[in-house]
Parts: structure tokens; sequence; C-alpha cells
């Protein structure tokens, strides 16, 4: 099976940095990589699919990049209602797996 | 659209219960559908999935135990959980994707408001 990776699994920082999360998968996975935000009480929403398409409404500071195994999800310029926990998804072994990621939690500093 | 989970309960350890979940704006039919958990103060989990042709996948977690399925004259997915244990403590997702783009790589872009489950004596 394909194991998913997510580093920091946390951090602090201010409104205004620039954020990036990474996500490693233990194997190939092309371009197979989605990334989804996630707030208390909230179920989670896409932001990013096949690791660099922005969804449809998901403002612009939000990019993906990479391929294969590492993939990065970035924020640009965070804002305040941005924090929130961030998962990575695979899909390359769908649909007998779609592995999430551990998730990465965004915390006001 | 929008997709409405209910049936989530405080069920004893062995117990079974039955989740469902009525899509609007869209047919369950002409798209595949999930379940996904996530346990209390932890990640998400790909629980089952069933495809328009009404083939289905388990993880191995919950294999043999939960059977999903669906009524289309309903337009509702349903996941019948069998044989529960403490781990299957969780809130239930139903979702899916709706756009082509979305659907190949299994990127949910409609999620429910999630029902919880609760197994404990």
């Amino acid at each position: 099976d394909i194991q998913m990776t997510q580093s920091p699994s946390s951090l602090s920082p201010s409104i205004g940095d620039r954020v990036t999360i990474t996500c490693r998968a233990s194997r190939n996975i092309d371009t197979y990589l989605n990334w989804y935000q996630q707030k208390p009480g909230k179920a989670p929403q896409l932001l990013i699919y096949a690791a660099s398409s922005l969804q449809s409404g998901v403002p612009s500071r939000f990019s993906g990049s990479g391929s294969g195994t590492d993939f990065t999800l970035t924020i640009s310029s965070l804002q305040p209602e941005d924090f929130a926990t961030y998962y990575c998804q695979q899909s390359y072994s769908a649909p007998r797996a779609l592995t999430f990621g551990p998730g990465t939690k965004v915390d006001i500093k | 659209v929008q997709l409405v989970e209910s049936g989530g309960d405080l069920i004893q350890p062995g117990g079974s219960l039955r989740l469902s979940c009525t899509a609007s704006g869209f047919s369950v039919r002409g798209t595949y559908m999930g379940w996904v958990r996530q346990a209390p103060g932890k990640g998400l989990e790909w629980v089952s999935l069933i495809y328009s042709g009404g083939t289905t996948y388990y993880a191995d977690s919950v294999k043999g135990r939960f059977t999903i399925s669906r009524d289309d004259s309903q337009n509702t997915l349903f996941l019948q959980l069998n044989g529960l244990r403490a781990a299957d403590t969780a809130i239930y997702y139903c979702a899916t994707s709706l756009r082509p783009a979305l659907k190949r790589h299994y990127a949910v872009d409609v999620w429910g408001q999630g029902t919880t489950v609760t197994v404990s004596s």
C-alpha cells in the first residue's frame, strides 16, 4: 500500500507569511495527488486536484506543485481564514485505496 | 447540489447501524459515491465507495463488516455497519466528485455535513 506523510505536522505562521506544506508518497503516484482544507467542525474542502490544478472558487493564493513522490502546497500570503488543517490525498491506487496524509495544522501564532 | 447524512448513533460494541446519505441536485447513479470517516481528533480515512455500475470497494479495516449500497429511486446512498468496534467511532461523511476532471482523480468536491457514530458500552 502507498503511505503518505506530511511535514510539518503543525506550524504557527503570521498573517501575510508564505506557507509551504510538503506531502510525500512512499512510491511514485505521478500527479494523482489532491489537497484539502478542513476547519474545526466542518467537512473538508477541496483546494487542489491533480497536484497543481486549482479547484473552482479557491483563492489564487493557494497553489500546488510536484509529481512522483514529492508534492507541495503553498499559500502565498496567509490570510486569517486560512487557519485550518490541510490534508493531502493520493488517488493513484484508486479505487482499492485512496490514502490521506496525516494532516498539517496551521495555527494562529 | 447537496448531500445530507443521517443514521449516526451511540451503539454498543458488536452492534449494527445503517447510515443514509440523500443527494439533491444530481443523481447518485451518475457518479461514484463514497464514505470517508474521521475519528475524534484524527485524520481522514476512505471507508468505501460504489461505482455507477454497482462495483464496490472497501478499506481493509472494514472489509467483511460494512456494506455500501445505493437506492437510485430514493437518490440515496447507504452504509450498513455490522460488528461495530470502538475503533469505528467517527464522523462519517458522504462524498463524491461531480466534474469529470475531478472524478478521474477522485478529488471530492461534494461532502455531506457528517453523521456521528459512537461505539461504546
